[in-house]
């Protein structure tokens, strides 16, 4: 199973709305991530967990809460956002480490969240 | 400090025909290179990675990428492309602590 499974596929809230995205694999990685990507853009790094611990933050707003409940699920909780934050929003995982094996994401098709 | 470049924003290819898409970079040590590819409305797919040994190297669909440590360069090709290929393609180096650092991507159309 080398799939990674993010829920759900398309968002639509609005600025005072809570809401949670998903992620999932089963392919025993410890390391799992979130990207934002805007249209025509890379994806740029949010959060890294590593062994189910927050290791990167790169500087993201609270409105953004991410939560590792185990080795196999990630989540993103969503607060208060803006319409700027419309965006994919992409969960990847790979194995842990320095080693290159670590640079090799297995990336989910991503949620696409629009804020009214 | 890390970078990737890729000069290329936007090619357009007939299909059948070859492709080179450009990636330079800037890393302080032995790079890690990866090209993933984006079809429109998915995440990104892991094409072919370099960590060490033979500098070139194969991946999925057909594609190869050449390690050129002198032009600090990872180009990716393919002999003939067909029009499934049409994506967004993104250089990366890495990992330092598990933060890869992508380029801007190439957006390739292939025309009929």
């Amino acid at each position: 199973d080398t799939e990674v499974t993010q829920t759900p596929k398309h968002l639509v809230m609005g600025m005072t709305n809570k809401k949670s995205l998903k992620c999932e694999q089963h392919m025993g990685h410890r390391a799992m991530y979130w990207y934002k990507q805007k249209a025509k853009k890379p994806p740029e790094l949010m959060f890294v967990y590593s062994y189910e611990k927050l290791s990167i933050n790169e500087s993201v707003p609270s409105r953004f809460s991410p939560e590792c409940p185990n080795s196999s699920l990630l989540n993103l909780h969503l607060h208060a956002l803006q319409p700027e934050d419309s965006a994919l929003y992409l969960c990847a995982s790979s194995q842990v480490g320095q080693t290159g094996k670590a640079g090799e994401l297995f990336f989910g098709e991503g949620s696409r969240l629009t804020v009214l | 400090a890390q970078s990737v470049t890729q000069p290329d924003i936007h090619i357009t290819v007939s299909e059948g025909a070859s492709l080179e898409l450009r990636c330079n970079y800037s890393y302080g040590a032995t790079p890690y290179l990866f090209w993933y590819v984006q079809s429109p409305g998915q995440g990104l797919q892991l094409l072919l990675k370099y960590f060490s040994g033979d500098t070139l190297v194969q991946g999925i669909k057909g594609f190869e990428a050449e390690f050129k440590r002198s032009q600090s360069s990872f180009n990716l090709r393919k002999p003939s492309v067909h029009w499934s290929d049409a994506a967004e393609y993104f250089c990366a180096v890495g990992p330092p602590r598990n933060k890869l650092i992508f380029g801007a991507g190439t957006r390739l159309a292939v025309h009929p």
